[in-house]
């Protein structure tokens, strides 16, 4: 079974460029979840689509982040302008459904740093 | 807030020792309880669960925890290590079944 992939594995930008990652998720899984994860900290979610629905994007930074699921399938992370502190790795990660103690498979992420 | 407390950020160990990685959060409703283990260049995998029921939990490549209510802690162990346990081990509850929180982490440094 192929696990979640996520391009590109590496991104450099300067502050006020604009960014986006890609996420493929696990063919099936309704759950999609954007993660970031600053070094030295946990991941931290962003963003959870339950198939190309929002479900909950109360930490993601609306003013410069975007993100959608077309079709309910891959999605896209959009950064526009970046800044400094968005230096991260952007963990992608879906499960089969959403529920109390869905296993989540996470992709290898993105590391982005804005110079 | 919930929050997930991580005690020790590095713990170095020798290998076929015993290792225990702390994990103590705060919640003031129910929480469910992960262990994460992302090794080197890969994503994070999950290694056990607590949801309800025994208080130790048993995962994958021999590692345990115990849900422990009154101290709020689940901490990980395992009785002997392999260099191959090297990796970054991440503790997570889940308030009422809600989103993920996560722990800053543990490095886990195994030594032959």
């Amino acid at each position: 079974e192929a696990g979640v992939a996520q391009s590109p594995r590496y991104k450099i930008i300067e502050k006020r460029q604009s960014v986006a990652f890609w996420c493929n998720p696990i063919s099936g899984h309704a759950t999609l979840y954007w993660y970031q994860q600053i070094l030295g900290q946990g991941p931290k979610l962003l963003i959870q689509f339950q198939n190309n629905g929002v479900v909950d994007d109360s930490q993601l930074p609306k003013d410069r982040f975007s993100a959608e699921r077309l079709k309910g399938v891959d999605s896209t992370l959009k950064i526009q302008p970046a800044k400094l502190e968005d230096s991260a790795v952007y963990l992608c990660a879906s499960s089969p459904r959403q529920g109390v103690g869905e296993k989540l498979f996470f992709g290898s992420g993105t590391q982005l740093s804005v110079l | 807030a919930q929050s997930v407390t991580q005690l020790d950020s590095q713990v170095p160990v020798f290998e076929e020792a015993p290792v225990e990685l702390r994990c103590n959060y705060s919640s003031s409703v129910s929480v469910y309880l992960f262990w994460y283990v992302q090794y080197p260049n890969q994503g994070l995998q999950l290694l056990l669960k607590y949801l309800s029921g025994s208080t130790l939990v048993k995962g994958i490549n021999g590692f345990e925890a115990e849900f422990n209510k009154s101290q709020t802690s689940f901490h990980l162990r395992k009785p002997s290590v392999h260099i191959s346990d090297t990796a970054e081990y991440f503790c997570a509850v889940s308030p009422s079944g809600g989103k993920l929180i996560f722990g800053q982490g543990t490095e886990l440094s195994v030594k032959p």
